[in-house]
């Protein structure tokens, strides 16, 4: 059983289009990290949120967690070819430990 | 600060040999996590350690796969008699002492051991 879906799994865009990657579950998450990872690379943490409803803005990323803290989102605008590689959703279910369930990725290719 | 150090980077065993992955957490951290992402797959939890403690070895397998924190030195994580199915990437993350202001569970990544099993 997944316990985190993300969506899509793959997406291929133009250089300035827009793009959103939905992480979604039935569980209620103490918090949701967002993960990059480059081929060959570990995962670089992006943002954490952990309060109901918080929007995190990274420059052109912007980050919500879901009101019921069982979803998540990642927007990106006007996309280009740098933002190319897989993303990663992973939430915790208490807030006292590092073990973090992760969504099978996202990878995203910005074609210039 | 210097991040979070694995090594090596990749390890090229045989089947039957054993693979030790080691790890330095970042500066500061007392807590060492291992995440096991086989191909085609998304990063699987397997273990969580403190300093000489076993905290959650709940995504470990039972047989062959052992990992501890000594009090001084690196993490490591063992793998006796590897087999093929073994091959796989490797990470090792690591975090400070969990705050009470529910600032979150944030880990950092080190870049990962390549184990490939022939």
């Amino acid at each position: 059983t997944q316990l985190l879906e993300q969506s899509p799994q793959f997406l291929s865009i133009q250089e300035g289009e827009n793009l959103t990657v939905y992480c979604n579950s039935s569980s209620v998450f103490s918090s949701l990290q967002w993960y990059r990872q480059e081929p060959g690379e570990g995962p670089v943490l992006l943002v954490t949120v952990v309060t109901g409803g918080e929007v995190k803005k990274l420059k052109r990323l912007t980050f919500q967690f879901g009101d019921a803290r069982k979803d998540s989102s990642l927007h990106i605008t006007a996309a280009q070819p740098g933002d190319t590689g897989l993303y990663l959703c992973a939430g915790a279910r208490s807030s006292n430990t590092g073990k973090l369930i992760f969504g099978q990725g996202t990878t995203l290719q910005v074609k210039p | 600060n210097a991040g979070v150090m694995q090594n090596p980077r990749h390890l090229v065993r045989r089947r039957g040999q054993e693979a030790r992955l080691r790890c330095s957490p970042m500066k500061g951290h007392s807590h060492v996590y291992w995440y096991r992402q086989l191909p085609e797959e998304g990063l699987k939890f397997m273990v969580y350690l403190q300093k000489e403690n076993i905290i959650d070895e709940s995504g470990m397998p039972k047989e062959r796969f052992s990992a501890e924190f000594p009090k001084e030195g690196p993490s490591i994580l063992r793998i006796q008699q590897v087999v093929r199915g073994d091959s796989a990437a490797y990470f090792c993350a690591s975090s400070p002492n969990w705050r009470q202001d529910g600032s979150g569970n944030t880990i950092y990544f080190g870049e990962g051991s390549w184990l490939t099993v022939v």
